[in-house]
């Protein structure tokens, strides 16, 4: 699976956007790009995934860029409990063969702020 | 709620004892995943058993074993225990097809090595 690059940290205000990126620049045709959370020692959290197309579900919004080298986890109004370490991992798709394990790298440690 | 079970969810037990971790994956998840996090370490994957068969190994110590069962619960046994051994174990698990792109964690068994 293609290695990726996350900021070690960000700030953001309350009620503000959160806008994560994450440069996977060796990602390949059939690689999907997807982002989890960790919420202290608690279990990984998955939040959303995508191929190409941008994607939006109820917790956040992907937005990956044309060449696919990089994108961007966009939380819309964080709040306090969206304090997180956030991670972005690349992984084959599961039609290219059996379902493979997610590779974890450092990730972005979220601070929202009051 | 991923609908992943482990128990217990805290264990304490003393060097070169022997411990078993058990995992209920989500309903119908045919894949069951083993992940280690230390306090030094990030997410660490261990081993990956699909309906009852090792699909893929990780960075798992010779002295840990594991197996999934016909009903799919999976257990990891831990042997021989190490105070390095102490950390947070996460089971996970995925379903077939397209579900299979998604991995549920489940909150965590903490074990501490004294």
């Amino acid at each position: 699976d293609a290695k990726t690059t996350q900021p070690p940290s960000m700030d953001c205000a309350e009620g503000r956007a959160a806008n994560l990126p994450c440069n996977h620049s060796t990602i390949s045709g059939n690689e999907y790009v997807y982002w989890y959370r960790q919420i202290h020692s608690q279990g990984p959290q998955y939040i959303i995934h995508g191929l190409k197309n941008n994607e939006t579900n109820e917790m956040a919004s992907l937005i990956i860029t044309e060449d696919r080298k990089s994108s961007t986890l966009i939380l819309p109004h964080a709040t306090l409990r969206d304090t997180a370490v956030y991670y972005c991992i690349v992984r084959v798709d599961i039609s290219s063969g059996s379902a493979r394990q997610l590779t974890f790298g450092s990730g972005t440690q979220l601070t929202v702020l009051p | 709620d991923s609908g992943v079970t482990q128990t217990p969810k805290h264990l304490i037990t003393a060097t070169g004892q022997r411990v078993t971790l058990r995992c209920s994956p989500r309903s119908g998840d045919l894949s069951v995943y083993w992940y280690q996090q230390s306090l030094d370490q990030g997410l660490q994957f261990l081993i990956q058993y699909y309906n009852g068969e090792e699909r893929a190994k990780g960075n798992i110590l010779e002295r840990f074993s594991a197996q999934q069962f016909p009903d799919l619960h999976s257990e990891l046994n831990l042997s021989s225990l190490e105070l390095g051994d102490s950390a947070l174990y996460f089971c996970a698990s995925s379903g077939q097809g397209v579900a299979g792109n998604t991995i549920y964690f489940g909150e965590g068994s903490w074990l501490t090595v004294v």
